[in-house]
């Protein structure tokens, strides 16, 4: 089946300090990444779409200038935490739908931890 | 926007009993999917029902779908102790496009051996 590898699974960081998280589809090409946010015990919050090519579309209240989003290629996107704070702590988890497909399930990465200190 | 809604928040059971999970959501859809998510982890497809179909099955899982109501349930049969894990459902919007999905709060489903 389709994989999809997040890392790292877990970042310690300073305050002020930047986080790079990749998400690579391993076995499938991915024009449409998705990046979610989740607290503890809560649901998942999409923080904005991926395009490959193309500019990110940032959910509304996310601030692009934080969350930076890169997607070079079919097969990775990249979420930048800029300048961290201890409340950018979190779960982050990435999904990717295959190219051309609709009405199909995403696949999900499994996911990052990020403790700002 | 959207938002799904699922109840109950939290269920714990026996092994063997069964599980029912359910989700509301409030615009028109596309499709409706499951998904699993063990503590930590990413989430793990289990069902896509499609808006024209009202039932789905899928080795132990069982899924319904009522567009009238707005409404899904997610069935789990003959529960077993690595069925605990936390559910949720997403709907895939007429008003957006490309995958683009809305999640449900979660159901955290405890299975006692």
């Amino acid at each position: 089946g389709a994989v999809v590898s997040q890392h790292p699974s877990r970042v310690i960081c300073k305050s002020g300090t930047s986080v790079k998280i990749e998400c690579r589809s391993l076995d499938f090409q991915a024009t449409t990444m998705f990046w979610y946010r989740q607290f503890p015990k809560k649901s998942l919050m999409l923080m904005a779409t991926s395009n490959e090519g193309s500019k990110a579309t940032y959910e509304q209240g996310v601030e692009k200038d934080k969350f930076l989003i890169n997607h070079a290629s079919l097969t990775l996107s990249t979420l930048t935490v800029t300048s961290a704070h201890p409340e950018d702590s979190s779960f982050y988890i990435c999904s990717a739908a295959g190219t051309g497909i609709n009405n199909s399930p995403l696949h999900f990465g499994n996911g990052t931890r990020l403790t700002v200190t | 926007s959207q938002q799904g809604e699922e109840d109950p928040q939290a269920l714990s059971i026996q092994e063997g009993e069964n599980a029912t999970m359910n989700c509301s959501y409030k615009t028109s859809i596309n499709n409706l999917q499951w998904y699993r998510q063990n503590s930590g982890r990413g989430l793990v497809h289990l069902i896509l029902i499609r808006s024209n179909e009202r039932e789905k099955h899928s080795g132990r899982l069982r899924v319904t779908l009522d567009t009238s109501k707005k409404s899904s349930s997610l069935l789990i049969t003959a529960s077993r102790a690595a069925d605990t894990a936390s559910y949720f459902c997403a709907t895939d919007a007429k008003e957006t496009s490309g995958s683009r999905l809305t999640f449900g709060e979660g159901t955290q489903l405890t299975v006692n051996p």
